[in-house]
């Protein structure tokens, strides 16, 4: 079955530099969720799309952006990164008939790791 | 807002011991439950998730847990570990359809031969 893809899988980047990352959820999921998970923490949600609008917001901190586009894919954009932001970055997606618990089960993708330099 | 402890943080067991990793949350409403394994350096996988219904839920790969509503706990558990379960483990909870994910801090489980 099709899983939550990620990419980059892996980005170095430099302090002060920007990063973009996307999430390519399972087919007809409509919604998507991000995390971060810093080193040896729990994940932390920081926002997430629902049609392609924005239905909840966490920890997201103002340097970062995210939208859904019309295909239901996700970019999350990071710029002024900060030694910090060294993370695995999550996508989730749900999805499924409207009502339906398949809205409450999250599938998440393998993660992008970011290291700042 | 809703949170979740795991109270065991750090976990050794040996192989065939048996496995209980407690998980306590803290909502007054309706809450949907779940278990994450993170193997290293990999991404969340479900193990198993509790909606309504029978308390008792079983996952993947023999794991169980039971929700017990007056103690707002959801205890994981497995009879008999394998050296395969050393992982990381995240109780996590949301309160409605397509709401986020709040995860407990984790507990590092370690099966030794």
């Amino acid at each position: 079955a099709a899983g939550v893809i990620q990419s980059p899988r892996h980005l170095i980047k430099e302090k002060r530099e920007t990063a973009t990352l996307k999430c390519y959820p399972i087919p007809r999921h409509d919604t998507v969720y991000w995390y971060q998970q810093g080193p040896g923490q729990d994940p932390q949600f920081l926002i997430s799309f629902y049609e392609k609008m924005q239905s909840d917001k966490g920890s997201i901190p103002d340097r970062f952006s995210a939208q859904q586009f019309s295909d239901y894919h996700s970019e999350l954009n990071m710029s002024s990164l900060e030694l910090g932001d060294s993370a695995l970055y999550f996508c989730a997606s749900s999805g499924g008939l409207a009502g339906g618990s398949g809205r409450n089960e999250q599938f998440f993708g393998p993660g992008t790791r970011l290291t700042v330099l | 807002a809703q949170s979740v402890s795991q109270h065991n943080h750090h976990v050794i067991l040996s192989e065939a011991a048996s496995l209980e990793l407690g998980c306590n949350y803290s909502y007054g409403g309706t809450v949907n439950l779940f278990w994450y394994v993170q193997y290293p350096g990999q991404h969340l996988q479900l193990l198993l998730k509790y909606f309504s219904g029978d308390p008792l839920v079983k996952g993947i790969k023999g794991f169980e847990a039971e929700f017990i509503k007056s103690k707002f706990s959801f205890n994981l558990r497995k009879p008999s570990v394998q050296w395969s379960d050393t992982a990381e483990y995240f109780c996590a909870v949301n309160t409605g359809t397509a709401s986020k994910l709040t995860f407990g801090t984790g507990t590092r489980l370690q099966v030794t031969l």
